[in-house]
């Protein structure tokens, strides 16, 4: 089955204690992206990937990191998480197409706590 | 810089009633839209998108949109609603030039329909 996978699906952790929340995909996409999704402000753009070893910031980077170094993988670092952090985190993949990339394939989320 | 406004919060109609949630869209080329649905809990799923052509454009579940270039806009549309309907609406635009691999979302409007 096609998909997008996330683990954990739910994280509780404390300030500062480093964390990485994995994404994988089976589809063979050139594109990945993280996104997180907070009430009111829609899905905002974290980073994304074009290819393996090809990363760029998305609208807001900041707190964040990622690689590439596999194409089915796009892992998501905090290095040191704060409470601003705390929302529900997407992983998503696209292939490409007519006039640049597909439609996106979403993971089932990460839903993250930082206390 | 693009964006997509959906203005309302929230849009309630009975079932059976057609529906109609709406998207307005602002980039610099030429627009690549899709509109995505979320049900509870879950991921982010793919509706229907336009690259070009047909200004109607006909997706998953019955839904379908119409992109309308003088407007800027491009609203979803069902006929007939259904209570399994109700779930949150995200419409999404990137430039379809490509270079530019962002893809941007509105905030998402919730629609409920009651039996």
């Amino acid at each position: 089955e096609a998909q997008v996978t996330q683990n954990p699906r739910y994280l509780i952790t404390v300030t500062g204690k480093k964390l990485t929340v994995t994404c994988s995909q089976n589809m063979n996409h050139e594109y990945m992206s993280w996104y997180r999704q907070d009430p009111g402000l829609g899905l905002r753009q974290i980073y994304y990937s074009m290819n393996v070893e090809v990363t760029d910031k998305g609208d807001v980077p900041e707190g964040y990191k990622v690689s590439r170094k596999e194409k089915r993988n796009f892992p998501l670092i905090l290095e040191s998480p704060s409470p601003n952090q705390t929302s529900l985190y997407f992983c998503a993949s696209s292939s490409q197409g007519q006039g640049g990339w597909n439609e996106q394939f979403f993971g089932p989320g990460t839903r993250l706590t930082v206390l | 810089a693009q964006s997509v406004a959906q203005p309302e919060d929230q849009v309630n109609v009975a079932e059976g009633n057609p529906l109609t949630v709406k998207c307005t869209y602002s980039v610099s080329g030429n627009p690549y839209l899709f509109w995505y649905v979320q049900y509870p809990n879950r991921g982010l799923q793919f509706l229907l998108k336009y690259i070009t052509g047909d200004n109607l454009v006909k997706g998953s579940y019955g839904f379908e949109a119409e992109f309308n270039k003088s407007q800027t806009s491009f609203h979803l549309k069902k006929p007939s609603a259904l209570v399994s309907d109700s779930a949150l609406y995200f419409c999404a635009v990137r430039d379809f030039a490509g270079a530019n691999s962002k893809l941007t979302f509105g905030k998402g409007i919730t629609l409920s329909v009651r039996p």
